[in-house]
């Protein structure tokens, strides 16, 4: 079946660094990755939607140069946690997708900021 | 806001059928209904998707009511590793997840 990897899987860094997270589909070109976040004991939020060399589309209340993300391949999409401080502390999770057919999700990043 | 509405949890004894309902009243016509899993401390995991006729795979069975208006998954045995949070879910724009709390499922021994 479709695999998504993510990494780091785990993360631990001091306030005001920038955190990378990429993730990577290892079997199929993925036409649209998506990237959540989930706070503790609550659902996924979609906080944005990235096609291959095209800007990413932000939901609303997502800071954009907060949260950097690149999709350069079909393959490949990151995120970058800028400047980050302990309310970005979260897990982060990642989907990709084909054109009409299902997401499928990486295992997840948790974002511990101290 | 989901487009779907879940009861929060349910129980489920370990080798019986677990079947998780779904409402999605608001559903129009070319929209798929999916369904993910997510273990603890996991990403969801894709179970199974269906437009309007009833599917099945490995994992799970679902049917969908004639009028499309609600969905039941169905898992034929359930095991311990089966408890997770299931998510019913109607994409938005044709792509976009919203998650809801979905269904709490605990398979009991």
């Amino acid at each position: 079946g479709a695999v998504v990897s993510q990494h780091p899987s785990w993360v631990i860094c001091k306030s005001g660094t920038s955190v990378k997270i990429e993730c990577r589909s290892l079997d199929f070109q993925a036409t649209t990755m998506f990237w959540y976040r989930q706070f503790p004991k609550q659902s996924l939020m979609l906080m944005a939607t990235s096609n291959e060399g095209s800007k990413a589309t932000y939901e609303q209340g997502v800071e954009k140069d907060k949260f950097l993300i690149n999709h350069a391949s079909l393959t490949l999409s990151t995120l970058t946690v800028t400047s980050a401080h302990p309310e970005d502390s979260s897990f982060y999770i990642c989907s990709a997708s084909r054109t009409g057919q299902p997401q499928h999700f990486g295992d997840g990043t948790r974002l511990s900021i101290l | 806001d989901a487009k779907t509405t879940q009861p929060p949890s349910m129980d489920c004894a370990e080798g019986r059928a677990a079947n998780l309902p779904c409402n999605h009243s608001t559903i129009s016509g070319n929209e798929y209904v999916y369904w993910y899993r997510q273990i603890h401390s996991q990403g969801p995991q894709y179970i199974i998707h269906g437009l309007k006729n009833n599917e099945t795979n490995e994992m799970a069975s679902l049917i969908i009511t004639e009028d499309r208006k609600s969905s039941t998954l169905i898992l034929p045995h359930a095991t311990l590793r089966d408890t997770a949070v299931y998510y019913c879910i109607l994409p938005f724009y044709g792509q976009n997840f919203v998650f809801g709390p979905g269904t709490r499922l605990s398979v009991l021994p």
